[in-house]
């Protein structure tokens, strides 16, 4: 059974596309994440949801608009995709926000071209 | 600002040798720490955590960390490395009171060679 999962494992699109990444996780967690890898493999937080509200937005571009329907999806939407943002973007959750291990999805690659 | 700084980039060692991974971080008050591994094309999994209680913590595959407080360290360790754990390896730290944001360090590539 998949704890966190990601789709699409890979995306490829055009500079100016609009696009959208799922994420969907069935531990029962009530906070779910979404990080940024770069080039250099640098995690980075972008947003976080607990119970469908938003909880951190780390100064990502308003381009980045990320959608919780309920507490077990967090989907992220972005667009007119940029090169810069062509990079790994993993989803994560866990129990509570605070103090709790996150669990990671497989990672959705974004090239933009 | 907080940060999580890991000293050593790319470590290249041979089958069975000792590996220290360091990781230093910068925050005064109470922390969670963790040690996550990548392994080629692979998803982010926990190695290991600390939360309170024996600084030292063993975590899965054989890995082991020691928090010392004092020097604000997490030095990941494991004395006996297999090819198979050929990976990147990411320490991360969530503050007291902060909203689960987790600051991880900038990674640690490691080559075991067989």
């Amino acid at each position: 059974d998949t704890a966190v999962s990601q789709t699409p494992k890979y995306l490829v699109t055009q500079m100016g596309n609009d696009k959208s990444i799922k994420c969907e996780q069935n531990l029962g967690h009530d906070t779910m994440y979404w990080y940024k890898q770069d080039s250099k493999k640098f995690l980075k937080i972008m947003f976080s949801y607990n119970n469908k509200e938003l909880i951190i937005n780390e100064t990502v571009p308003n381009r980045f608009s990320p959608k919780s329907p309920d507490k077990a999806h967090l989907n992220l939407h972005i667009n007119s995709l940029e090169l810069g943002d062509s990079a790994v973007y993993f989803c994560a959750s866990s129990t509570r926000t605070g103090f709790e291990t996150q669990y990671f999805g497989p990672g959705t690659r974004l090239l933009v071209l | 600002a907080q940060s999580v700084s890991q000293h050593n980039h790319h470590v290249i060692l041979s089958e069975a040798a000792s590996l220290e991974l360091g990781c230093n971080y910068s925050y005064g008050g109470t922390v969670n720490l963790f040690w996550y591994v990548q392994y080629p094309g692979q998803h982010l999994q926990l190695l290991l955590k600390y939360f309170s209680g024996d600084p030292l913590v063993k975590g899965i595959k054989g890995f082991e960390a020691e928090f010392i407080k004092s020097k604000f360290s997490f030095n990941l360790r494991k004395p006996s490395v297999q090819w198979s754990d050929t990976a990147e390896y990411f320490c991360a730290v969530n503050l007291a009171g902060n909203t689960g944001k987790l600051i991880f360090g900038q990674g640690t590539t490691l080559q075991v060679k067989p």
